[in-house]
């Protein structure tokens, strides 16, 4: 079974402070994930995902096998990174995505 | 080209009433996902189909709910005597065959009273 966490629901964060939303994630094998994002008004879009290891919108995210987490950083918050981001899991040789229950990023001017 | 459209955008229904929700992947796209979005719940899996072979429905959390795929393309999410906790945003999301990342249509809104 492939199960992800996210332990904070909401999260407040002042302009210019830095982010960390977490992520744990349960599974046996060798894992793909990712972070995606819902601005206000707006679709889910992928944001980034692990095997890119690239940074985006100044987000960076690495995968830690031994303590089976993928948490989400940014130095310096801004006001556009209000959002709902969720972490997803997917398994190897499986396309489906497993989601956490997200955390409500506000970000406080 | 146009992005993973869905219908309606809002449904209010009845409860004990039958629901239709309609997804239109973006073309060519092999994988298509449904999702449903609740309150404190996150995003949960329903239902997956992949080109030609039998959908994963593990995440169907009742015989009320079904789905179909005509011709690999438009897909239906079915429910059956809706019930009031049925209430949520439900979400479409297609993804061309192996790429892992998906891409959601705008949902349906369906509140059941």
């Amino acid at each position: 079974a492939q199960r992800v966490t996210q332990p904070e629901k909401l999260l407040s964060v002042f302009k210019g402070a830095p982010v960390e939303l977490k992520c744990n994630y349960s599974y046996s094998g060798s894992p793909e994930l990712f972070w995606y994002v819902q601005y206000s008004r707006q679709r889910l879009q992928l944001l980034l995902r692990h095997i890119s290891r690239e940074s985006i919108k100044g987000f960076t995210a690495d995968l830690n096998k031994g303590e089976t987490s993928f948490h989400l950083k940014k130095p310096f918050a801004q006001e556009e990174d209000s959002a709902m981001y969720y972490c997803a899991l997917r398994g190897f040789g499986n396309e489906k995505l497993t989601f956490g229950t997200g955390t409500r990023l506000t970000i406080i001017p | 080209g146009a992005g993973v459209s869905q219908s309606p955008s809002n449904k209010v229904t009845e409860k004990g009433k039958d629901v239709e929700l309609r997804c239109d992947p973006i073309s060519g796209h092999t994988a298509l996902y449904w999702y449903r979005q609740s309150l404190g719940q996150g995003l949960e899996f329903l239902i997956y189909f992949q080109g030609n072979s039998a959908p994963d429905k593990s995440g169907l959390p009742s015989d009320r709910f079904s789905a179909e795929r005509t011709g690999g393309s438009v897909s239906t999410l079915t429910i059956q005597r809706t019930q009031q906790e049925d209430s949520a945003v439900y979400l479409c999301a297609s993804s061309p065959a192996g790429a892992g990342e998906l891409f959601f249509g705008e949902g349906s809104r369906l509140t059941v009273l």
